[in-house]
């Protein structure tokens, strides 16, 4: 499976500022998820977003993807110290059976 | 969401020794289960994916005989780390398919077995 690309791989910022994390892809895909995992934990899905949409919001989460630069990226608003985590983008493919996973973006938020 | 559930949670085990770890979908069945591997501060990498009642496939690099999968019924996969070495360890993170609920396709993660091979 080949991994796509997270950038940056990590950044640490203030409690109420903004946080965006980038991710490009390499192949066709179906969908595109983001997940979060804390330290030594599972992993928990935060989005999809189909390869037909271009934008979509959960609640502080605002996702964006741009099938011709196979780039998406993760903004999350007015960050809180629980959002420390580390976030993962994961491309499926149109078969539908396979998730390859970025290298992921280490999320610090300070108090 | 569904929930999936992995046992067991840590393991610590000597050199050569073999480990198996369990992954549960607990309401829902899982006619495909993946197994992935993550080593610290690095991304989750797919081993194999895990159909009921057939044989698991495997990815590229990883050794068949060495990581036993078995997906004998719709609730239970079972990963048997064979002969494990320390290189063999790792975070281990199961994840189950429902295609009757979530988003199209999403896969439901396990809180995933930390294994330690002295």
């Amino acid at each position: 499976s080949q991994q796509g690309e997270e950038d940056p791989q990590a950044l640490s910022i203030q409690e109420g500022e903004n946080a965006t994390m980038n991710c490009s892809y390499k192949t066709s895909i179906n969908n595109l998820q983001w997940y979060r995992q804390n330290s030594g934990r599972g992993l928990v899905h935060l989005i999809l977003i189909r390869s037909n949409e271009r934008e979509k919001h959960s609640g502080r989460l605002r996702v964006t993807l741009d099938t011709s630069k196979k780039s998406s990226s993760l903004l999350i608003t007015a960050s809180r110290a629980a959002d420390t985590a580390s976030y993962f983008c994961v491309e499926q493919n149109n078969a539908g059976n396979m998730l390859t996973f970025g290298g992921g973006t280490r999320l610090m938020v300070k108090p | 969401g569904a929930v999936v559930s992995q046992h067991p949670s840590w393991v610590i085990c000597k050199s050569g020794t073999s480990v198996k770890i369990e992954c549960r979908s607990l309401d829902f069945q899982a006619t495909t289960m993946f197994w992935y591997r993550q080593f610290p501060k690095q991304s989750l990498m797919l081993m194999a994916t895990s159909n009921e009642g057939s044989k698991a496939t495997y990815e590229q690099g990883v050794e068949k005989d060495k990581f036993l999968i078995n997906h004998a019924s719709l609730t239970l996969s079972t990963l048997t780390v064979t002969s494990a070495h320390p290189e063999d360890s790792s975070f281990y993170i199961c994840s189950a398919r429902d295609p009757g609920r979530g988003e199209y396709n999403e896969q439901f993660f396990g809180p995933g077995t930390r294994l330690t091979v002295l």
